[in-house]
């Protein structure tokens, strides 16, 4: 398989349910991150890690957990969440390393899960 | 905060029509990339502009970045329903991984 996938596609989850998100990227990328996409909203950024450590955590609140085990991998724990949480949350690689200078860094996206808290 | 601004916010064009989207930013950027996102599926990069007024050609779409790298706009040349989805721009903040998008431009191409 290539790319980036995401697993599952769709989730519906109580307020009180644990569960989580996968992220996996064929790309041989060292930087993943993970969005949060609702309607009439612009992409907000949620989290960064570049070569397995985080770099960005973009004010989220606990309630979402991310982890990166390794450079292909990138998990998004959720607990106790709340109806609006609900969202198309989208995972993205890119080559990642060092940005200094004006070196260009291109993302490219999985499909999304489509999370649905009642 | 930074911000890019896209307009129009939605169009409907007939098929064959011309249109250009806009993306504007008071930030400068070090590089822009525009992406296409259709219902239910993730954006897909479209093409990533670096050179400040720099053009690129991808078949009926023209993308040019301005020449303050501040602001870049995507025509499509005798649009087609294939080209209906929501066009994205993001911007790359040099030197981090902070990565900025529009607030997106909703096309739809009526046959």
């Amino acid at each position: 398989e290539t790319g980036v996938t995401q697993t599952p596609r769709h989730l519906v989850m109580g307020m009180t349910n644990k569960k989580s998100l996968k992220c996996e990227q064929h790309l041989g990328h060292n930087a993943m991150y993970w969005y949060k996409q609702s309607a009439k909203k612009p992409l907000e950024l949620m989290f960064v890690y570049n070569f397995k450590e985080q770099t960005e955590n973009n004010s989220v609140p606990s309630r979402f957990s991310p982890e990166c085990p390794n450079s292909s991998h990138l998990f998004l724990h959720l607990h106790t969440l709340q109806p609006e949480d609900s969202a198309l949350y989208l995972c993205a690689s890119s080559h990642g390393g060092w940005r200094g200078g004006n070196v260009t860094d291109t993302q490219y996206f999985g499909p999304g899960t489509r999370l649905t808290v009642l | 905060t930074q911000l890019l601004e896209q307009s129009p916010q939605f169009l409907s064009i007939q098929e064959g029509e011309n249109l250009t989207v806009y993306c504007n930013s008071s930030s400068v950027f070090s590089s822009l990339q525009w992406y296409r996102q259709e219902p239910g599926e993730g954006p897909v990069l479209l093409v990533t502009v670096v050179t400040g007024g720099e053009v690129k050609k991808l078949k009926r779409l023209t993308f040019q970045f301005g020449d303050a790298r501040k602001d870049s706009s995507l025509h499509i040349t005798a649009a087609q329903p294939g080209d209906t989805g929501l066009y994205l721009c993001a911007g790359d903040d040099s030197g981090t991984y902070k990565y900025i998008f529009g607030t997106g431009t909703r096309l739809k191409v009526l046959a």
